[in-house]
């Protein structure tokens, strides 16, 4: 099983800035099959990235992902308070199809 | 436009089993792969398995593969999922989220929150 983990567990920032999370895979995802979900109060996440750098209809450019093998980052510029949320990371290479345990964004 | 919706909210006694059904619109379980993630309350995604069209089977994570199935009725796009045995700690918000082919989690239900209590 690729366990993936999330840094930081929290992060506080203020609009107009940049955000910058982690995720850690324990072998390498296979075809970079890993995605990024943003997950508000009481809602379904929303696919945001997938192939780790694609992004996914909607998203604004704002968002991006990079990184391979096992090294991964979403990246979130130029903050809105709508940004506020939980961010998964997910591989989808190898089953079991695990996510990471998440990043909380707080926009101050 | 892709859409799924799920079946209520449900509330079951330990031991008992729950199935929660995910409506497919827009689209057809022919061309999607629904898979199933539940979310317990304040914690993070647990994916519990779904289709893989690879090798045309279901594929359960490990820890719930005795207890739970997974089907589909491609006359009606309906995806179900059954958890039987249910403990406390199965109380969560039950989603379906569907993929093209082997893929990335697309689109999402609104979620089922299923309670186990005695």
């Amino acid at each position: 099983e690729i366990v993936l983990t999330q840094s930081p567990g929290t992060l506080s920032l203020s609009p107009g800035e940049r955000a910058t999370l982690s995720c850690r895979a324990s072998q390498s995802v296979g075809s970079n099959y890993l995605a990024w979900y943003q997950q508000k109060p009481g809602q379904a996440p929303r696919l945001l990235i997938y192939y780790a750098s694609s992004r996914a209809t909607g998203i604004p450019d704002r968002f991006s992902g990079s990184g391979s093998g096992t090294d991964f980052t979403l990246t979130i510029t130029r903050l809105e308070p709508e940004d506020s949320a939980v961010y998964y990371c997910q591989q989808y290479g190898n089953s079991p199809y695990t996510f990471g345990q998440g990043t909380k964004l707080e926009i101050k | 436009q892709v859409q799924l919706v799920q079946s209520g909210a449900e509330v079951r006694r330990p031991g008992a089993s729950v199935k929660v059904s995910c409506k497919v619109s827009g689209n057809t379980l022919t061309v999607l792969s629904i898979h199933w993630v539940r979310q317990a309350p304040g914690k993070g995604l647990e994916w519990m398995g779904g289709f893989d069209p690879e090798d045309a089977e279901t594929i359960y994570a490990q820890r719930f593969q005795d207890r739970v199935t997974m089907t589909e009725d491609t006359s009606t796009d309906t995806a179900y999922m059954e958890l039987s045995s249910l403990i406390s700690e199965d109380t969560a918000v039950y989603y379906c989220a569907a993929a093209i082919g082997s893929s990335r989690f697309d689109y999402w239900g609104q979620g089922t929150l299923v309670s186990v209590s005695s």
